[in-house]
């Protein structure tokens, strides 16, 4: 078992809808969970941090985390044709030289 | 201001044959990172470099794979008798204290072909 699991897709939607992205993962010990965002040909771009559980909010993103469910959401509301990209999920903890976890992505695919 | 910059964009080498691939991170981040993203396999660590401290090798796939940080500032990651498998996107960042709780700036990558 992979310390973290990533559908990888691909998902499709209309444009407006709202968006629902995943990850699991195994490891309690991590503390701080991200939310890379990587179009075409490009690097991954940090889009969402949330650190221990809890909620956050930033404009049509919200980022949520259970670590009693070991288990992290990335919710994208009235989507847009900019949102088609590819979403990757990453973790980590303070100690292990902090270094991140990541899932595979999910490929987003929002259709005008 | 700048990002973090790599050369080149797209290499295509011959199966066993050396390659050097550049990362210039952002100016005044201690901390360098490279990844390796491959489909259906995800952002794979190979190396991390902070400070002046010995980097952390613990992702490098072989002893074919080695990479060096001058001055604390230009790495370059060298691949000695490329084969097929080593194929894939290699993905430099940059933070500025280091610790994945730092936010990551990822450069566009450098797409290596192995023929």
């Amino acid at each position: 078992q992979k310390e973290v699991e990533q559908d990888p897709g691909p998902l499709s939607v209309p444009e407006g809808a709202i968006v629902s992205l995943n990850c699991t993962y195994s490891n309690s010990a991590f503390q701080y969970f991200m939310w890379y965002r990587q179009y075409s040909r490009k690097g991954p771009e940090l889009l969402m941090y949330t650190y221990s559980s809890g909620n956050k909010e930033d404009g049509r993103f919200t980022a949520q985390v259970d670590k009693s469910s070991k288990y992290i959401s990335l919710f994208i509301r009235d989507s847009q044709p900019s949102d088609s990209a590819t979403y990757l999920c990453a973790m980590g903890d303070a100690g292990n030289n902090r270094k991140l976890i990541w899932g595979l992505g999910t490929s987003l695919a929002v259709n005008p | 201001g700048a990002g973090v910059s790599q050369s080149p964009s797209n290499k295509v080498t011959e199966k066993g044959k050396d390659v050097e691939l550049r990362c210039d991170p952002i100016s005044g981040h201690t901390a360098l990172y490279w990844y390796r993203q491959s489909l259906g396999q995800g952002l794979e660590f190979l190396i991390y470099f902070q400070g002046n401290s010995a980097p952390d090798k613990s992702g490098l796939p072989s002893d074919r794979f080695s990479a060096e940080r001058t001055g604390g500032s230009v790495s370059t990651l060298t691949i000695q008798r490329t084969q097929q498998e080593d194929s894939a996107v290699y993905l430099c960042a940059s933070s500025t204290l280091g610790g994945g709780a730092e936010t990551q700036y990822f450069g566009p990558g450098t797409r290596l072909l192995v023929l």
